[in-house]
C-alpha cells in the first residue's frame, strides 16, 4: 500500500541554520506526484512543490531546495538559512490513483519545525 | 483564480448534537473535492472524496458522511457527534492528481 513516512516528528535550529526535512514514501505506481505542504500555526495548509515521478532534477525555490531520489523513494526539503518565519509544521505527501477516476493524497504524519530567534 | 471557501472557522458542540460543514470552490470545474481531518498534532487522514455530484467515496467507516449536492459543494455530516469527532477539519479541491488547494479548516470541539 502507499505510504509516506516523515521519520523526523520535530526539529529545532537556531535561525540562519540549514535545516533538511526527509520524506520517504512507497508506492506501486508508475507514475505518481509527490507534494510538500506548510502548515503555519494558523492551520492551512499552503502547498509548497509538486514533483512529477519522471522528473528526478532538484529544484530551488529562494530558501527552498528539494531532492527527489527514485532510486531511495525519497523526497527531501531543505531550508537554507532558516528564519523564524519558516516555524510551521511540513507535511510530505503522495497522490494515489484511487477508483473513479480520480486520486487521492496519502500524507506523512508531519515534521515540526521550531527555528528559535 | 480558484478559491476555496470552508465554514465555519470553529464549532463547539455538544455530544449527540448533529454537525453540517460545508465547502464551496469557485472558479473551477468538476474540481475532485476532499474532506480530511487532522487530530491535534497528528497528520492528516482522508474521510471522504469525490469525483462528481453524488460521488462519494468513503476511506474510514464512522460516525460521519458527506454529500455533494452540486458541483463545487462539499458537505461533512453527522446527525450525533462523539468526543472522538473533535478535530480540525479541512476541505480541499483538485483535478487530475495535482497538488490539491486546501481550505482555512474548522476547529470542532465536541464537549
Amino acid at each position: 500500500a502507499q505510504k509516506v513516512t516523515q521519520a523526523q516528528t520535530e526539529i529545532s535550529v537556531v535561525e540562519k541554520e540549514d535545516v533538511t526535512l526527509d520524506c520517504v514514501y512507497e508506492t506501486r505506481d508508475t507514475t505518481y506526484y509527490l507534494f510538500w505542504y506548510k502548515q503555519p500555526p494558523s492551520g492551512e495548509l499552503v502547498f509548497l512543490i509538486r514533483r512529477n515521478s519522471f522528473d528526478e532534477q532538484n529544484e530551488i525555490s529562494g530558501r527552498y531546495s528539494w531532492n527527489f531520489q527514485k532510486s531511495t523513494s525519497s523526497f527531501n526539503f531543505t531550508i537554507t538559512a532558516s528564519q523564524v518565519v519558516d516555524s510551521a509544521v511540513y507535511f510530505c505527501a503522495l497522490s494515489e490513483l484511487a477508483g473513479s477516476g480520480t486520486y487521492k493524497y496519502i500524507f506523512g504524519t508531519g515534521t515540526r519545525l521550531k527555528v528559535l530567534a | 483564480s480558484q478559491t476555496i471557501h470552508q465554514w465555519p472557522a470553529t464549532l463547539v458542540q455538544p455530544v449527540g448534537s448533529p454537525l453540517s460543514l460545508e465547502c464551496t470552490v469557485e472558479g473551477t470545474s468538476n474540481p475532485n473535492l476532499y474532506w480530511y481531518r487532522q487530530a491535534a498534532g497528528r497528520g492528516l487522514q482522508l474521510l471522504f472524496y469525490s469525483v462528481g455530484i453524488g460521488q462519494i467515496s468513503s476511506e474510514v467507516p464512522q460516525n460521519l458522511s458527506a454529500s455533494r449536492p452540486q458541483d463545487r459543494q462539499f458537505i461533512l455530516s453527522s446527525k450525533k457527534l462523539l468526543l472522538s469527532d473533535s478535530g480540525f477539519y479541512l476541505c480541499a479541491w483538485s483535478v487530475w492528481g495535482l497538488e490539491a488547494f486546501f481550505g482555512q479548516g474548522t476547529r470542532l470541539t465536541v464537549v
